[in-house]
């Protein structure tokens, strides 16, 4: 089944650090860009951070440059987010996406994942 | 504040037609393609529109889209209840920095 499957959201203190895995199946996921996208409470979506399918273009919304790193290992079909310094503005249901043109850095996103929560309070 | 502007809320009856717009600028939407998302409640967003104007395998041609200058618009012709739902544009300001619009909540009378 082609699926994106999150997870390592959960409760963590302002400035601590979370680290999150999506683990992709049922298609070639080394061929494919993957993209993180969070939603606040009650909020839209909000682009987080992508990265290529051979990790060598790799590009950050404002709000979160310099506090997170996305990475990913295709040799185990996982796309990681590394969240550091978080803030409570951090707290949202983060999805992955896959892009859908094979190579391409961007694009539409033609697969998401159910998203895991991420709340970050004292 | 999101980089695309959309209404934040739209609604028509059962049957009806209904547009959503999306706004943005010659960095955005002005120079790449625009793609729309459908999040039912609960759910995780679905593509609906690529490239503009073009559906994937499964998405009725009830649902279009279209693309002029920095604005785009989705349509969806005879409203069903089970389209309610929040409705996102999405495109790029450059390579690896994708943008969204706020979102439209669609209530079908």
């Amino acid at each position: 089944e082609v699926q994106l499957v999150e997870s390592g959201g959960g409760l963590v203190q302002p400035g601590r650090s979370l680290r999150l895995s999506c683990a992709a199946s049922g298609f070639t996921f080394d061929d494919y860009a993957m993209h993180w996208v969070r939603q606040a409470p009650g909020k839209g979506l909000e682009w987080v951070s992508g990265i290529s399918w051979n990790s060598g273009s790799i590009g950050y919304a404002d709000s979160v440059k310099g506090r997170f790193t996305i990475s990913r290992d295709n040799a185990k079909n996982s796309l990681y987010l590394q969240m550091n310094s978080l803030r409570a503005e951090d707290t949202a249901l983060y999805y992955c996406a896959k892009v859908a043109m094979v190579v391409a850095a961007s694009g539409y996103f033609d697969l998401w994942g159910r998203g895991t929560l991420v709340t970050v309070s004292s | 504040q999101s980089v695309l502007t959309q209404p934040p809320s739209v609604s028509a009856a059962p049957g009806q037609k209904v547009t959503i717009s999306c706004s943005g600028s010659s960095s955005n939407i002005g120079n790449n393609y625009v793609s729309w998302y459908q999040q039912l409640p609960g759910t995780a967003p679905k593509l609906l529109i690529y490239d503009n104007n073009k559906r994937p395998s499964g998405i009725p041609d009830r649902f279009s889209g279209s693309k002029s200058g920095t604005s785009a618009t989705l349509g969806i012709t005879g409203l069903q209840t089970g389209d309610e739902a929040d409705y996102y544009c999405g495109t790029w300001d450059s390579s690896l920095s994708g943008v969204f619009g706020g979102g439209t909540k669609l209530t079908v009378l």
